[in-house]
């Protein structure tokens, strides 16, 4: 079936890292976006991929490998205030309509 | 710029009783999504539009819940005879065409006593 599926939870320690995963199903793939949700807050666009490898951006970091229908966003020298939810969501041609489907997002935890 | 206006941030209703939501888009974006997104789970779209048509409303719950944007730039999601099934937060976003990147509104929260 089609689908965007991610670990409910992470936990990391300030000034490592973190990578979030994702893993998608879909008929008509067009892109991959994430977006950071503080708690009680809107969604915030961080990152669009469509082709595969890693695409750096500095603090945030996206890799996408389509053909395995996986992409993982990694956040470097991680800060307490990186502590939100990590949504992935998939663009699907196949819908008809260019859906974009969320998963359920990541609760990342950074502890000090 | 401004940003996506949604109000009222906060609604609690009985079951049964009628709520309408709002959402101002940013300024020349066409196209203007609703999603629903229960506590703990990413936003579920329920309806999309480019300008005043409706692109994709399958996933509206047509018994009870509509939606309208007349004039291409402001809209209303309305929820009839509301169950408690139906507390979550309704999220608007906009784009610049089928955009890669949604700008979200706030959120108006949902609460069905």
């Amino acid at each position: 079936g089609q689908g965007v599926e991610q670990p409910a939870k992470l936990m990391s320690v300030e000034g490592t890292f973190a990578r979030v995963n994702c893993t998608y199903s879909t008929s008509g793939f067009n892109g991959l976006s994430w977006y950071q949700q503080r708690e009680g807050q809107a969604p915030v666009f961080l990152s669009y991929v469509v082709l595969d490898g890693l695409k750096d951006s500095g603090h945030f970091s996206t890799f996408l490998s389509r053909s395995n229908g996986y992409s993982y966003l990694l956040l470097t020298e991680l800060q307490i205030k990186d502590s939100a939810s990590y949504l992935c969501a998939v663009r699907d041609l196949g819908s008809g309509y260019n859906k974009l489907t969320f998963g359920k997002g990541t609760v990342l935890l950074v502890s000090p | 710029e401004a940003g996506v206006t949604q109000s009222p941030r906060y609604a609690v209703l009985q079951e049964g009783q009628a709520v309408s939501f709002w959402c101002d888009p940013i300024s020349g974006h066409d196209t203007l999504y609703w999603y629903q997104q229960p506590r703990d789970q990413g936003p579920q779209l329920l309806v999309y539009f480019r300008d005043e048509a409706v692109i994709d409303n399958s996933q509206l719950p047509s018994d009870r819940f509509s939606a309208v944007r007349p004039k291409g730039t402001n809209s209303t999601l309305k929820i009839q005879s509301a169950k408690q099934g139906d507390t979550a937060t309704y999220l608007c976003a906009s784009s610049p065409g089928v955009g890669n990147t949604l700008y979200f509104g706030e959120g108006s929260r949902l609460i069905v006593v």
